[in-house]
């Protein structure tokens, strides 16, 4: 059964810092990784979507990895500012299942 | 990419009563899910909404506790029945592309049982 779990669980920096967010999967049987942020009390923004046979995807200050052997992917978000305070969720497309496991998260606070 | 709306947004609900919540996505979709977020955790599928057939849920959930119709490709209900504190959660709608397996949700209804 897959699982996803993120590293840290939250996370606060001053503003400017360079930052990455991880996460990790057990079976690395997966179509794709994408991660998203969520607003307190809001829905679910896709940022990138990382298919399984890609090393990484860029977005303007966003950049995430994915290295399928070691069931592992990271963010990297460059100059943080506080309107990148979220939370940041991966989720893995499951090959067997075809459905979307999510992690736990990571809640950043980027600090004026 | 898909807009999707949900109604409503948020409601307050006695125990023992039901709540219909209802998505909108501007586009056709094949694949459309209900997810639950519970305070303070990451999202749990509750089940897969097929057009014109019943819905297929994940351990845990049933359709008596979560009646789901899907009578069209642009419209989904989930219903949640016989409510109760523990019920109290955001319920989140979503569609995934096709072609690119992009997966795209809603704002979220937020869900307070009392």
């Amino acid at each position: 059964k897959q699982e996803v779990t993120q590293i840290p669980a939250a996370l606060s920096v001053p503003e400017g810092e360079n930052l990455v967010l991880n996460c990790s999967f057990t079976d690395s049987a997966i179509y794709n990784l994408q991660w998203f942020r969520q607003d307190p009390g809001k829905g679910l923004t896709s940022l990138l979507l990382i298919q399984s046979s890609q090393r990484e995807q860029t977005s303007g200050r966003l950049n995430a990895s994915l290295d399928k052997s070691s069931g592992r992917s990271t963010l990297y978000i460059a100059a943080s500012q506080p309107g990148d305070s979220a939370t940041y969720l991966c989720a893995v497309l499951t090959s067997g299942t075809y459905k979307y496991i999510f992690g736990t998260g990571t809640r950043l606070k980027v600090l004026a | 990419s898909a807009v999707i709306s949900q109604k409503p947004s948020r409601d307050i609900c006695q125990r023992g009563t039901s709540l219909t919540i209802q998505c909108q996505v501007d586009s056709q979709v094949t694949m459309m899910f209900w997810y639950r977020q519970q305070p303070g955790q990451s999202l749990t599928l509750i089940a897969t909404a097929n057009q014109g057939s019943e819905a297929t849920y994940e351990s845990g959930f049933v359709i008596d506790k979560f009646p789901i119709s899907r009578p069209n490709l642009t419209f989904s209900t989930l219903t949640v029945s016989n409510m109760s504190p523990e019920d109290s959660s955001i319920y989140l709608c979503s569609v995934r592309d096709r072609a690119q397996e992009t997966q795209y949700f809603g704002p979220g209804t937020r869900l307070l049982v009392l």
